[in-house]
């Protein structure tokens, strides 16, 4: 069973904190990893798309890095602020392009 | 650009009634997805539509159908609704199916059943 875990579940930041968090993934059959940031009441955004082993991705402040050798994606946060706070998801893509979304990790960036 | 919409955004059934969630897509995408979220779970994959003509079953697809009905709009059907079937439901769409690009997601229909 193909299962993509994500760590913490949750966290609690100040403002201008740093942060970063963790997706674990099955080391075989890899295809690509997806990472979304999803705001309550609204739908899930793509933040990076990311194939290639070494792989790191950088949109402002967020950053991501992949290992497809060991399973894992970190993605980073800089000087986080309130409007950082969502959940962030990765989903696995499986060489038969099979999508597996793990439950998101959520942040809360204190003022 | 609407991007991806849904319809509706909210719903109630009753058991065994049956329903139609509506998705259409502006982007000129090629695949579609339906999934439906629950606490304490992962987004999982009900059906998708690979290209326009074609649908295929993902991770849970029992108790729904399908209809891709042209390139824009990927129906999502409920013949008999479940007390199981409460759930958001989101449907997405990208480019093509086959690589390595980004799902755009709609609002989510949040659909309960008594």
């Amino acid at each position: 069973i193909l299962n993509v875990e994500q760590s913490p579940q949750s966290l609690h930041v100040q403002e201008g904190d740093s942060t970063n968090f963790t997706c674990s993934f099955p080391s075989s059959n890899f295809y690509a990893l997806h990472w979304y940031r999803w705001e309550t009441a609204k739908s899930p955004e793509a933040l990076f798309v990311m194939t290639l082993n070494g792989d790191e991705k950088k949109k402002g402040r967020i950053s991501a890095t992949l290992n497809t050798k060991e399973g894992y994606s970190y993605l980073y946060i800089k000087g986080s602020q309130p409007e950082d706070s969502a959940t962030y998801l990765c989903a696995f893509r499986a060489g038969t392009y099979k999508y597996i979304f793990g439950t998101g990790t959520r942040l809360k960036v204190l003022a | 650009n609407a991007g991806v919409t849904q319809t509706p955004k909210f719903q109630v059934l009753k058991t065994g009634q049956s329903m139609t969630l509506q998705c259409a897509q502006d982007m000129n995408h090629n695949s579609m997805y339906w999934y439906r979220q629950d606490p304490g779970m992962g987004l999982r994959l009900i059906y998708y539509s690979a290209s326009e003509g074609t649908t295929d079953k993902g991770e849970v697809p029992n108790g729904y159908n399908v209809s891709r009905l042209n390139k824009r709009e990927f129906s999502l059907r409920l013949e008999s609704a479940a007390p199981s079937q409460t759930s958001v439901y989101f449907c997405a769409s990208s480019e093509t199916w086959g690589g390595a690009y980004e799902q755009y997601f709609g609002p989510g229909t949040r659909l309960t059943v008594t």
